[in-house]
């Protein structure tokens, strides 16, 4: 059974740093493209970044590149947000995906929260 | 970025009627290998998406076959034929084509 497991959120200053992780289960995960993927409170989905399955190749959407870096671990099948700079506007649930195919998500994990501490 | 706008926003259907969910794209989904990547999500409340269909009209297994996609190029439809109190949710169309992906804004289903 394919899992997906994220943690790593918690309460954040505005300006400060976080990790999250993702731990995948019941695949091979060094043969999959990853994904992040965030939801506001009450909000729609949106699209936040991507590695290749080597972790060669990454991509960010504009509102994170620079202050956001995804990385991923294969030997222990684990992938990672390293979020920094964070501001109000990066207070979400975030999820991973896998990508079976090219342009297709299809097992997301439970989502981690990240919320701004007062 | 690829704009998805989905109608209707809110859709409050009754027990056994059917309802439809528009998604369109700002531009052309069709890739340089002839497929058109976009797929539909279910988001049942206090949960992770699901998927329900991949390139605009491949069923997942698991998921009831009420449950419809169709269309190409800018122009997609999802489809429930004969809604059920478990249908209820947010569905959100996804474009795989471009990159960022891009998700539309949902549309809330509910029960009248």
């Amino acid at each position: 059974e394919v899992q997906l497991v994220e943690s790593g959120g918690g309460l954040v200053q505005p300006g400060g740093s976080l990790r999250l992780s993702c731990v995948a289960s019941g695949f091979t995960f060094s043969s999959y493209t990853m994904h992040w993927i965030r939801q506001a409170p009450g909000k729609g989905l949106e699209y936040v970044s991507a590695i290749s399955s080597s972790g060669d190749r990454t991509y960010y959407v504009n509102s994170v590149r620079g202050r956001f870096t995804i990385s991923r671990d294969n030997s222990k099948n684990t992938l990672f947000l390293q979020m920094g700079s964070l501001t109000a506007e990066d207070m979400a649930v975030y999820y991973c995906a896998r990508e079976p195919a090219f342009g297709d998500l299809d097992y997301w994990g439970q989502g981690t929260l990240v919320t701004a501490s007062s | 970025d690829v704009v998805m706008t989905q109608s209707p926003l809110s859709l409050p259907v009754t027990l056994g009627q059917s309802a439809s969910i528009s998604c369109r794209s700002s531009e052309s989904l069709v890739y340089s290998d002839g497929n058109t990547y976009l797929n539909w999500f279910q988001q049942r409340p206090g949960q992770s998406p699901r998927r329900l269909i991949y390139k605009v009209s491949n069923r997942d297994s698991g998921v009831p076959d009420r449950f419809s996609g169709s269309g190409s190029g800018t122009d997609f439809t999802l489809k429930i034929s004969s809604v059920e109190a478990e249908d209820v949710g947010v569905y959100y169309c996804m474009q795989g084509t471009y990159w960022p992906r891009t998700f539309g804004q949902g549309t809330k289903v509910e029960i009248k």
